[in-house]
């Protein structure tokens, strides 16, 4: 089963306007933790936000935030304020306890329209 | 503080060759993880070296093999390429196994 799901293979979004990418997870551990990275072009993964399973506040980080909702196992990415540069490929990804690895979804390519 | 940092940027290799591919660790940093990123799909997990021992790996056959050095830089080794080792290997650092892991920029393989 997988681990990770990102439905929305592509987005797009008005420069200046908020977007949410959907991420829905599947795991039976009580404590794990979600993170979302970002991919430009060049390849390189940049880390953006991460939440914990017991943190009781929604993550952000600047411009992103984190809604989490456990109940519903989902933690969709909020970007606000879109900037052109926010375009390139979205990762949601899941870290289980004592694994040392993560599993990553299939990604949501942003475009950030001027 | 510098990033993680990868050699080669890309790589151009034939089938049945052997491939080296090198990750220099983020300052302070004891973990390295390597990832495999085939077009179009998320990154795969392919091991894990802590303070120089492999801790953790993921489904890919013995012909994938990594080492940690000292100085926490790491190698991953693929033998025997095959046409469907053609991706994006990306390696990642963390303070410990369990932290935050940093992405280098990655190493394009192509095999031929």
């Amino acid at each position: 089963a997988q681990k990770i799901t990102q439905t929305q293979p592509g987005m797009f979004v008005q420069e200046k306007e908020a977007v949410t990418l959907d991420c829905t997870y599947d795991t039976s551990d009580p404590s794990y933790g979600l993170f979302w990275y970002k991919q430009p072009s060049s390849g390189e993964m940049i880390f953006l936000i991460y939440q914990g399973s017991y943190d009781q506040q929604n993550a952000t980080e600047g411009r992103y935030s984190l809604n989490f909702q456990k109940a519903r196992k989902s933690a969709n990415l909020v970007i606000s304020a879109s900037q052109l540069g926010d375009s390139a490929m979205y990762f949601c990804a899941m870290r289980e306890t004592g694994a040392n690895n993560l599993f990553f979804g299939t990604g949501t390519r942003l475009t950030v329209i001027p | 503080e510098t990033g993680v940092t990868q050699s080669p940027t890309h790589l151009i290799k034939t089938r049945g060759q052997q491939v080296t591919l090198r990750c220099s660790s983020q300052s302070g940093h004891n973990t390295v993880s390597w990832y495999q990123q085939a077009l179009g799909q998320g990154p795969q997990f392919i091991f894990q070296y802590y303070r120089e021992e492999e801790n953790g790996r993921g489904n890919f056959p013995p012909r994938f093999s990594g080492l940690q050095f000292p100085n926490y830089s790491s190698e991953l080794n693929v033998n025997a390429l095959e046409l469907d080792d053609s991706a994006l290997y990306l390696c990642a650092s963390s303070q410990d196994p369990t932290d935050t892991q940093y992405f280098g920029p990655g190493t394009r393989l192509t095999v031929l």
